[in-house]
């Protein structure tokens, strides 16, 4: 199916260690997104990448890095986990903000 | 800053009742809006849209919104929830300067739950 692709769906990391999330979308989108999703909070933007060649700051990009390799692949990186890491985390991808596709989401608990 | 404000963060329904979910934006100009749905365990889902023309706009499984300009709002609503309607809704909204960066805004998400 088309779509958009995440992985892991689960992960468990240890405060201090580093893990990448990745992400890849097979409809040609020129855009993508990292967001977070934690209660009472909606999502929140990470990073984003408007075009291939580009990334940028979202709201929340302390803690975080990205690499978008391609235009299919856009990983998020965290170096040095934090507890308040822990959180739902959704890749997306559009059609130049009139279409959006979520991927199936990563559930990542810090400890 | 741009910002979303849904007001209801959890509304309780029984099956067959009405249902209005608010949502309001700050930004000005030009703007496109959407919400999403998202099940239990499900990834986001998005219901209906609304970049231009009529303001009332119909989505998926009986949902509609309608874009009030004046009052910035974007108000979700279905005439009759049913049991399998219990989910997070979320209202989303990009705006310039977003652009065709495309970045989406999002409220911070009502949950509904319908009781059988």
């Amino acid at each position: 199916n088309a779509g958009v692709t995440q992985t892991p769906k689960f992960q468990v990391l240890k405060t201090g260690q580093s893990m990448t999330l990745q992400c890849a979308q097979d409809m040609n989108h020129n855009s993508m997104y990292w967001y977070r999703q934690d209660p009472g909070m909606g999502l929140r933007l990470i990073y984003y990448s408007a075009s291939e060649g580009t990334t940028d700051k979202g709201e929340v990009p302390n803690g975080y890095n990205v690499s978008r390799l391609n235009k299919r692949e856009f990983s998020l990186r965290l170096e040095s986990a934090a507890p308040s890491q822990t959180s739902v985390y959704f890749c997306a991808s559009s059609d130049q903000g009139l279409g959006y596709t979520f991927g199936s989401g990563t559930r990542l608990t810090v400890v | 800053a741009q910002s979303v404000s849904q007001h209801n963060h959890h509304v309780i329904l029984s099956e067959a009742a009405s249902l209005e979910l608010g949502c309001n934006y700050s930004y000005g100009g030009t703007v496109n809006l959407f919400w999403y749905v998202q099940y239990p365990g499900q990834h986001l889902q998005l219901l209906l849209k609304y970049f231009s023309g009529d303001p009332l706009v119909k989505g998926i499984k009986g949902f509609e919104a309608e874009f009030i300009k004046s009052k910035f709002s974007f108000n979700l609503r279905k005439p009759s929830v049913q049991w399998s309607d219990t989910a997070e809704y979320f209202c989303a909204v990009n705006a310039p300067p977003s652009g065709n960066t495309g970045k989406l805004i999002f409220g911070q998400g009502t949950t509904l739950q319908v009781k059988p």
